[in-house]
């Protein structure tokens, strides 16, 4: 069984751009978590899924920020017209059903640059 | 408003000697304790979780959970070199909602 992977590693883009990230869990993994973390901090949660359905978002996240999990299985991440402060390593996290504590498994993350 | 606090350091340690983390949180309504060992770079990786008063002890690693004082620690005996990192502490509210991370902690282990 392999860990949670996301896709990019890195991105690099402008100000103003939109970017797309993709995560999958690791598998028969039913909840995934998206989080932001910037140097220096622990991470920040943005959004949590249980199968397809998005059951909480992080009041801090603005519109411009969207994610999906159309099949219950790996979920994307979109930022709309990116702004410098985005710049942020963008953690995807799978937590197992039914073990009672829903430890967190965290993928190697998507390193985003806004320049 | 749920707050999980860390002492940022730097934490140096010796080799061979006990590193003592520390971690504590507002809410009171907290239920499961982790801690994740995050190297520079890198994501986090689990250690280990506890969510009933006491000691609970892997390998080198001890997590100890003290409801009443809202305080969890980690002790890593016979630090290593390779234990430098950096330490978070997470909290969860409810069971399977997000985890509230702390600042984290550095740590040293002097060779």
């Amino acid at each position: 069984d392999t860990g949670v992977s996301q896709d990019p590693r890195h991105k690099i883009t402008k100000r103003g751009q939109n970017v797309t990230f993709r995560c999958d869990p690791i598998s028969e993994h039913n909840r995934l978590y998206w989080y932001r973390q910037t140097l220096g901090q622990g991470p920040e949660f943005l959004t949590y899924f249980q199968n397809e359905a998005q059951l909480e978002k992080s009041r801090l996240l603005s519109d411009r920020f969207s994610a999906e999990r159309p099949k219950g299985s790996f979920s994307t991440l979109e930022i709309q017209r990116t702004e410098q402060g985005d710049s942020a390593m963008y953690l995807c996290a799978s937590s197992p059903k039914a073990t009672g504590v829903y430890e967190q498994y965290f993928g190697p993350g998507t390193r985003l640059t806004v320049t | 408003q749920k707050e999980v606090e860390q002492n940022s350091g730097p934490l140096s340690v010796p080799e061979g000697a006990i590193a003592s983390l520390n971690c504590t949180y507002s809410d009171r309504g907290s239920q499961s304790f982790f801690w994740y060992r995050q190297y520079s770079g890198k994501s986090p990786e689990l250690i280990m979780f506890i969510y009933s008063n006491g000691d609970k002890e892997d390998g080198r690693f001890t997590a100890q959970l003290n409801k009443a004082s809202q305080y969890v620690s980690l002790l890593i005996r016979d630090s290593q070199p390779s234990d430098s990192a950096t330490y978070l502490c997470a909290v969860v509210h409810n069971y399977g909602q997000n985890f509230v991370f702390g600042p984290g902690t550095r740590l040293s282990v002097l060779p």
